[in-house]
């Protein structure tokens, strides 16, 4: 049962332009969303997050909106350098601080 | 600051054979989860614990796996015995506290099961 789907696996963008991350989950519980960047042979890292009681936070060039009514949120990232390739991971967090991942959405951003 | 580490960074074993993998959370997080990443997905919790407590297990298949945090700082995952599905990353990831957004991870366990 996947709570968190991310049914992009890749995407690819030329440096200097934006790029739009998606996720849609399914549980309405979820108090936080968060956003983890992942490069090859290291653990995730925190990126930026949003609670479920707001619709848009942003951090220098990453921006996360928050759609409660379709259950949808997404990272922009503007604008996109070749150092921002790498694996973004969606998560949710449930009241017990448990995180629900998706399977990822590798992004290329082209020089 | 140091991060979370973890040991060792890969290991290969065959079926029935047990392993473990070993955590060193960041000093002062009372809050410590590992997770398990197969090929291709995110990554799902298999255990949480609050200091040497454990809070939240219910994803952990405990016919074969077993996880300790004596004293409340590092901790380590046991399987025994192991199964080709078993084979996945094994990442240790520790938090201040668990009203926390954030949790730091570490580099994981590779673990292949031949």
């Amino acid at each position: 049962d996947q709570q968190v789907k991310q049914n992009s696996p890749s995407l690819s963008v030329q440096e200097g332009r934006i790029s739009i991350l998606n996720c849609d989950y399914t549980n309405s519980m979820f108090d936080y969303f968060l956003w983890y960047k992942k490069y090859p042979a290291e653990g995730p890292t925190f990126l930026i997050s949003i609670s479920s009681i707001k619709d848009k936070n942003e951090d220098g060039r990453f921006t996360v909106f928050l759609n409660k009514s379709a259950k949808h949120l997404s990272l922009h990232i503007v604008p996109s350098q070749p150092g921002d390739s790498a694996v973004y991971f969606c998560a949710a967090k449930t009241g017990a601080n448990n995180l629900f991942f998706g399977t990822g959405t590798r992004l290329t951003v082209i020089p | 600051e140091a991060g979370v580490a973890q040991s060792p960074r890969y290991k290969i074993i065959e079926k029935r054979q047990s392993v473990a993998f070993w955590c060193n959370p960041i000093s002062g997080h009372a809050t410590l989860y590992w997770y398990q990443q197969i090929l291709g997905q995110g990554p799902k919790l298999l255990i949480q614990f609050q200091n040497n407590g454990v809070v939240d297990d219910s994803q952990l298949p405990k016919d074969r796996f077993s996880a300790e945090r004596l004293k409340g700082v590092d901790s380590t995952l046991k399987i025994q015995p192991a199964k080709l599905e078993d084979s996945a990353v094994y990442l240790c990831a520790s938090s201040l506290r668990r009203s926390e957004v954030e949790a730091f991870f570490g580099q994981g366990t590779r673990l292949t099961v031949v």
